[in-house]
């Protein structure tokens, strides 16, 4: 068990270009999540798959972010067209089916958008 | 819409001056109360799960105790090394109009003193 992976670990782009993100998970837990964190502030949830189907998407995922998770594995995060208010921390994590004992969070990808 | 409030915002200690940690939480049906703990630049990484009022959870220094309104993170004789944010998330049931997707603080920084 290596935990969650998160790659890049840092990315800065400029406005108007695509990022993509990429996450994997441990193994044996089916469910993953994306949250965005800002300095100060608590994660916010994005999204998050039961396997491969993605199941619930927060009122804060605009049109510009898609998510993607095929064959139950590894989960990509896409964001189009940023803007400089994208600028945060994008944590990925997984857990078992019922999320009692906690998520397993990644080290996150730190995004900059100038 | 779940709400959850932690307080403070910053605490200092010096080492080994016991305090307490308050996350107070609005929910409708309660299905779990996280505790996590994180390091800057890193992901939060799971603490305990309470379920219901009068549980308590204990790993080392730590122990955390739950209400119907609130919990507290109690921190005895603490050390450098427990310097970190603490963060609460609180879960409430789907069968009572909220979602499983668990709603998170922002947090409290606690800094220990040698």
């Amino acid at each position: 068990d290596t935990g969650v992976s998160q790659d890049p670990r840092h990315k800065i782009t400029k406005r108007g270009q695509n990022v993509t993100f990429r996450c994997d998970p441990i193994s044996e837990h089916n469910r993953l999540y994306w949250y965005r964190q800002t300095l100060g502030q608590g994660p916010e949830f994005l999204t998050y798959f039961q396997n491969e189907a993605q199941l619930e998407k927060s009122r804060l995922l605009s049109d510009r972010f898609s998510a993607e998770r095929p064959k139950g594995s590894f989960s990509t995060l896409e964001i189009q067209r940023t803007e400089q208010g994208d600028s945060a921390m994008y944590l990925c994590a997984s857990s078992r089916m019922t999320g009692n004992y906690g998520y397993t969070f990644g080290s996150g990808t730190r995004l900059t958008v100038v | 819409e779940d709400q959850v409030t932690q307080s403070p915002e910053a605490l200092r200690l010096q080492e080994g001056e016991s305090s307490s940690l308050n996350c107070s939480y609005t929910v409708s049906g309660l299905r779990g109360l996280f505790w996590y703990r994180q390091d800057p630049g890193k992901g939060p990484e799971f603490l305990f799960t309470l379920y219901s009022a009068g549980e308590e959870k204990e790993k080392e220094r730590l122990k955390a105790t739950l209400t119907k309104k609130e919990s507290f993170l109690h921190i005895t004789a603490p050390k450098p090394e427990d310097s970190a944010t603490y963060l609460c998330a609180v879960r409430s049931g789907a069968t009572s109009g909220g979602s499983y997707i668990p709603t998170f603080g922002r947090g409290t920084s606690l800094i220990v003193h040698p």
